[in-house]
């Protein structure tokens, strides 16, 4: 088991260009979840998958930001134009359902320069 | 505001001692989590609680939950150096998990 597995660790892009983040989920996992780390703000919620369906993105920006699952063995966080405040720790996490073990990856730390 | 936040920004405690991290949270819950994040690393559970459960332990791990007045703590004891980290609470709703900002523990030699 490798746990969750994301890519790339490290992105650096220039303002104004789209920056994709993967995820692949730990087998067998039916939630997945997406979180923006950051020093002011902490962890912050984004978006979560449940079996694939998009349950809840009350936490995603209305606009730039975009999360898709399209099997279950991966899932993409996407931000078009990015810009400075962008730059954050992005964390993937996935749990088979409710009160279990959230297990996540070590994260993308996303620069916008 | 936070549904789930520590008390402390941050705690010192030399190693062998015991220390205790303290969450407070404001909605109803199924379950509080504990976890631990080191530099580098996601965040790592260290011990989930239910809400029927009053403590739980894991190792020198011990944590409470208190349900009437929506608390909870995280006591470690006999610490060691490598328990530095961020401790977070992590309140479990319907489905989201929501993380209080974190109490940095540094455990000085």
């Amino acid at each position: 088991n490798a746990g969750v597995i994301q890519t790339p660790r490290h992105k650096v892009t220039g303002k104004g260009q789209e920056a994709t983040l993967w995820c692949e989920p730990i087998s067998g996992h039916s939630a997945v979840f997406w979180y923006r780390q950051t020093i002011v703000q902490g962890l912050e919620f984004l978006t979560y998958f449940r079996n694939q369906a998009p349950i809840d993105d009350s936490g995603m920006p209305k606009e730039r930001f975009s999360a898709q699952m399209p099997n279950q063995s991966h899932s993409t966080l996407k931000i078009q134009s990015t810009q400075p405040q962008d730059s954050a720790v992005y964390l993937c996490a996935s749990s088979y359902i409710k009160n279990t073990e959230v297990f996540f990856g070590k994260g993308t730390r996303l620069t916008v320069v | 505001s936070q549904l789930a936040e520590e008390n402390s920004w941050a705690l010192s405690v030399h190693e062998g001692e015991s220390v205790t991290v303290n969450c407070s949270y404001k909605t109803s819950i199924t379950a509080l989590q504990w976890y631990r994040q080191k530099s580098g690393k996601g965040p790592a559970q260290l011990i989930l609680i239910r809400s029927n459960e009053r403590e739980k332990r894991n190792g020198r791990l011990r944590a409470t939950l208190d349900t009437s007045s929506q608390s909870s703590s995280l006591s470690i004891t006999a610490t060691r150096c490598e328990d530095t980290a961020v401790y977070f609470c992590a309140t479990r709703g319907a489905d989201r998990l929501t993380f209080g900002k974190g109490t940095q523990l540094i455990i000085q030699p």
